[in-house]
């Protein structure tokens, strides 16, 4: 069965402090994906990792992905109460023809980061 | 910014009521999804297709509908609303290519009274 797993699912941390936050997969991808959601709204791309060691960094928050562990951390560094929202990662999954892919999805963390 | 567009943004409406929730987007992008997700909860593929006159089902499709005669429109529509229907339903377009990240619009908060 095809599976994405996230944890933690529900994370409330302290201003200052890092954290890291863990994407594991159960087949065969190097395509994976961050995106952040606010309370009530939509979701936004954080991060597009495509090969095994990607590694992107905006602000405080850095992303890497680990094929052969088939994991990607979303790792917080100084967290700050702007960054409060839930965090969905997705691995894209190849199927017989190149276009026959499909995104599986993650459960989400919810972060709270405390002032 | 990514252009997709969905419309409306909220709907209320009464039991038994027929819908349409219409995503649109600009960009030319083959692939397009509708997920439902209640708040703060997982994205549940609802229907998605790989371009005009592609459409696949995904885990919640049996109560929908869906339509790709334009690529750049992909309506979902309830034939019979009923209150579990209440949630937030989400569409997303992506290229075609590998590595294509998906971008989603702004989202459709439907509740169904």
């Amino acid at each position: 069965e095809l599976k994405v797993e996230q944890n933690p699912l529900f994370l409330s941390m302290q201003e200052g402090k890092n954290y890291t936050i863990y994407c594991n997969y159960s087949t065969t991808s190097d395509r994976l994906y961050w995106y952040r959601q606010d309370p009530g709204k939509s979701l936004e791309s954080l991060f597009v990792l495509l090969s095994n060691g990607a590694v992107k960094q905006e602000g405080r928050l850095m992303a890497s992905l680990d094929t052969k562990a088939r994991l990607s951390t979303l790792h917080i560094t100084a967290a700050v109460h702007d960054l409060s929202a839930t965090y969905f990662c997705a691995v894209d999954i190849m199927g017989t023809m190149d276009s026959n892919y499909q995104l599986i999805w993650g459960a989400g963390t919810k972060l709270i980061i405390k002032p | 910014e990514a252009d997709i567009y969905q419309t409306p943004r909220y709907l209320v409406i009464g039991t038994g009521k027929k819908i349409t929730l219409e995503c649109s987007q600009t960009m030319g992008h083959d692939k397009m999804y509708w997920y439902q997700q209640d708040p703060g909860m997982e994205l549940h593929l609802i229907h998605y297709s790989y371009g005009v006159n592609s459409t696949e089902k995904g885990d919640l499709s049996s109560e929908s509908t869906v339509s790709r005669i334009r690529t750049e429109h992909f309506p979902l529509t309830l034939e019979s609303a009923r209150p579990s229907h209440t949630s937030q339903y989400l569409c997303a377009s992506s290229a075609r290519r590998q590595g294509a990240e998906a971008f989603f619009g702004q989202g459709t908060r439907l509740t169904v009274v």
